[in-house]
C-alpha cells in the first residue's frame, strides 16, 4: 500500500468558485479513489479512476489521473457550503492491498 | 445492515482501564478495517482483516491494541490500559474488494 499526499493543505473559497485539489504518489496503481470526510468522522467514497483512464466526472466532480507524473486532480465545480469538507485520496496498488491515507485538503466554503 | 455501524459513538475511560470497541460491517464484505485519526491528523492504518486469512496487524502501535473479527462478521477493537495518547476518533471500514464504506466512528477520550 502507499500514501497520497494532498495538495494544498487547505483551501479557502467562495460559494460558486471551483475547488482544486491535488494528490501525488510513488509507484505503481490499480486505480485511485477520492474519499470526503466531514466534521472528523467517518470518509465517504466520491469517485475512483482506473490507472488507463486520463479522466471521470460524476455530478459537480472532476478526477484527472497523469500516470506518468504520478499525479491526479479533484475538480469541484461551482462549490457550496455543503462541499465544505476534507478531501482524501487514495491510490489502491492491487490485490489485498490496504487503503492508506494522508491528511488530506481541508476545504472551507463560504457564503 | 445497510452500512457500517460503529459503537459506541462516543466513549469517555479512565487512563488505564481497558476500551473495547465495535464494527458491525457491510453483510458479505470479505475486508475490515480499524484506522485511527487524532485531532487535525490524517487517518493512521491499525489492522486489516480480510476473509479467512490472518489479519495484517502491521498499525498496532503497541501490544496494548488487539482486534478480533468473529465469523468473518463482527470485529472488535480492544485497547488494554488506555494512555491519554490513545484519545482519538477510531474508524472502521469494510470493502467487498477496493472501495470502501466506513462507518461514523467511535470517539474515544482517556481522562
Amino acid at each position: 500500500s502507499q500514501q497520497g499526499e494532498e495538495d494544498p493543505q487547505a483551501l479557502s473559497i467562495q460559494e460558486g468558485e471551483n475547488a482544486t485539489m491535488n494528490c501525488s504518489y510513488k509507484t505503481s496503481i490499480n486505480n485511485l479513489q477520492w474519499y470526503r470526510q466531514n466534521s472528523g468522522r467517518g470518509l465517504v467514497h466520491l469517485i475512483l479512476i482506473r490507472s488507463n483512464e486520463r479522466e471521470k466526472h460524476s455530478g459537480r466532480l472532476r478526477v484527472t489521473l497523469d500516470t506518468s507524473k504520478k499525479s491526479s486532480s479533484l475538480l469541484i465545480t461551482a462549490s457550496r457550503a455543503a462541499d465544505t469538507a476534507s478531501y482524501f485520496c487514495a491510490p489502491y496498488t492491487g490485490t489485498a492491498s490496504k487503503l492508506t491515507f494522508g491528511t488530506g485538503t481541508r476545504l472551507q466554503v463560504t457564503l | 445492515g445497510a452500512g457500517v455501524s460503529q459503537s459506541p459513538s462516543n466513549k469517555v475511560t479512565e487512563k488505564g482501564k481497558d476500551v473495547e470497541l465495535r464494527c458491525d460491517p457491510i453483510s458479505g464484505h470479505t475486508a475490515l478495517y480499524w484506522y485511527r485519526q487524532s485531532l487535525g491528523q490524517g487517518l493512521e492504518f491499525l489492522i486489516y482483516f480480510q476473509g479467512n486469512s490472518a489479519p495484517d496487524k502491521s498499525g498496532l502501535p503497541s501490544d496494548r491494541f488487539s482486534a478480533e473479527r468473529t465469523g468473518g462478521s463482527v470485529s472488535t477493537l480492544t485497547i488494554q490500559r488506555t494512555q491519554q495518547e490513545d484519545s482519538a476518533v477510531y474508524l472502521c471500514a469494510s470493502s467487498p474488494t477496493y472501495v470502501y464504506t466506513f462507518g461514523s466512528g467511535t470517539r474515544l477520550t482517556v481522562v
